[in-house]
């Protein structure tokens, strides 16, 4: 596709259930980011896939979190046990570039509620 | 913590008045970025400026850097009504490490 495309666009699950977020992230870009926002707030880094390397985690806020980039390509972003504090957008972002150092597009996030 | 803060949280002005928000960050960057986001939706790049510039322009925006005082403004002139929307600074520190967003302005622009 043309942009970066994210599924589901909401979520709604009951506390304690595991929840998959996917991106898409625009075709040929090398980096893919995963940002929380929650209500009101800015953005709060979760986790950095760029190229080959070693993804950068250090933004995850528990191991029940996790994510993996498969082929370089689309992301899965995994929440195992889900909490009520875990209710945000979740927003994915790719960029083209080698490194960090250019502009990210954005999908339009999967909000997730978690009752 | 976050590396940027945007200032003020939020801004009301009337249409074809200029806005201004302002963004300081604590360590030295590589680039700062400004974005837009608007309500529900996800971030759109609007402009970047690198550690050795120190103004830059795209349309109706205008950007400084100031590395000295680690800090930075995002000059919207003549608003209008489609220009509210929260706008976010991220700063980059090396080319190897995450964008890091702060906290974002939330500016009105009232017809």
């Amino acid at each position: 596709g043309a942009g970066v495309s994210q599924s589901p666009s909401n979520k709604v699950t009951e506390k304690g259930k595991d929840v998959e977020l996917r991106c898409d992230p625009i075709s040929g870009h090398t980096a893919l980011y995963w940002y929380r926002q929650s209500l009101g707030q800015g953005l709060e880094f979760l986790i950095y896939f760029q190229g080959n390397s070693a993804p950068d985690k250090s933004g995850l806020p528990s191991d029940r979190f996790s994510a993996e980039r498969t082929g370089g390509s689309v992301s899965t972003l995994t929440i195992q046990r889900t909490q009520q504090e875990d209710s945000a957008v979740y927003l994915c972002a790719s960029s083209g570039l080698s490194q960090n150092t250019g502009e990210l597009f954005f999908g339009e996030g999967s909000r997730l509620t978690v009752l | 913590s976050q590396q940027g803060e945007e200032d003020p949280q939020a801004l009301s002005i009337q249409e074809g008045e200029n806005a201004t928000m302002n963004c300081s960050y604590k360590t030295s960057i590589n680039n700062l970025q400004w974005y837009r986001q608007n309500s529900g939706r996800g971030l759109v790049h609007l402009i970047l400026i690198r550690s050795n510039e120190r103004e830059k322009h795209s349309g109706r925006l205008r950007v400084t850097l100031d590395t000295s005082k680690k800090s930075s403004s995002l000059l919207i002139t003549a608003s209008r009504a489609a220009d509210t929307a929260s706008y976010f600074c991220a700063t980059a520190i090396s080319g190897n490490t995450p964008l890091v967003f702060g906290k974002g302005t939330r500016l009105s622009v009232i017809a």
